[in-house]
């Protein structure tokens, strides 16, 4: 029972190049959600889903788009980096709405 | 809005020298509050969840209560593998969609 897993750890981005962050939970959990972690600020919810096939927006959704195809997988899309998206970028699942998060590693982006 | 503010931003301690990390918040309709610790390098870890003023949990050397405008965490004679960030987040009406963390506590536990 692996819990939460991401995939990458680590990546360096140049300006505008596009890249995919894979999640992937085996807790058969039904929500899951992506969160960014920035230096003094406390970790801010960018996408969720409430279950396959569906995702909604959090408090900084913006240059950011996920898909949610399969119930063990939420992947976190940038289309179009921006050295303001530098950040640790942190999954997270949980069974129910009110319930505890399960967090993955991180993944640990740098945009330049 | 709502709003988590923890304090001290960093906390040093001796071995055995008990203290309390202050969690203070502002949400209509607090649903949940919940402690994690985070070690370097690391994804949170849950440790509690408290639902309603007066509540307490405990674990080991560590023990969380709620008031309805901040939350304790209270750590008994600490161990050096107690050194972590501790944070707390604070779930709205609308559950995990409406949850705000803090910024966290940086405990250092001197051996």
């Amino acid at each position: 029972n692996a819990g939460v897993t991401q995939t990458p750890k680590f990546r360096v981005l140049k300006t505008g190049q596009s890249m995919t962050l894979l999640c992937a939970q085996d807790m058969n959990h039904e929500y899951m959600y992506w969160y960014r972690q920035d230096p003094g600020m406390g970790l801010r919810l960018i996408h969720y889903s409430v279950g396959e096939g569906t995702t909604a927006k959090g408090e900084v959704p913006d240059g950011y788009n996920v898909s949610r195809l399969k119930k063990q997988n939420f992947l976190l899309g940038l289309e179009s980096a921006a050295p303001s998206q530098t950040s640790v970028y942190f999954c997270a699942s949980s069974i129910g709405l009110g319930g505890a998060q399960y967090f993955g590693p991180g993944t640990r982006l740098t945009v330049t | 809005e709502d709003q988590v503010t923890q304090s001290p931003e960093a906390l040093r301690l001796q071995e055995g020298e008990s203290s309390s990390l202050n969690c203070s918040y502002t949400v209509s309709g607090l649903r949940g509050l919940f402690w994690y610790r985070q070690d370097p390098g690391k994804g949170p870890e849950f440790l509690f969840t408290l639902y309603s003023a007066g509540e307490e949990k405990e674990k080991e050397r560590l023990k969380a209560t709620l008031t309805k405008k901040e939350s304790f965490l209270h750590i008994t004679a600490p161990k050096p593998e107690d050194s972590a960030t501790y944070l707390c987040a604070v779930q709205g009406p609308l559950g995990n969609n409406d949850m705000r963390f803090g910024a966290g506590t940086r405990l250092t536990v001197k051996p």
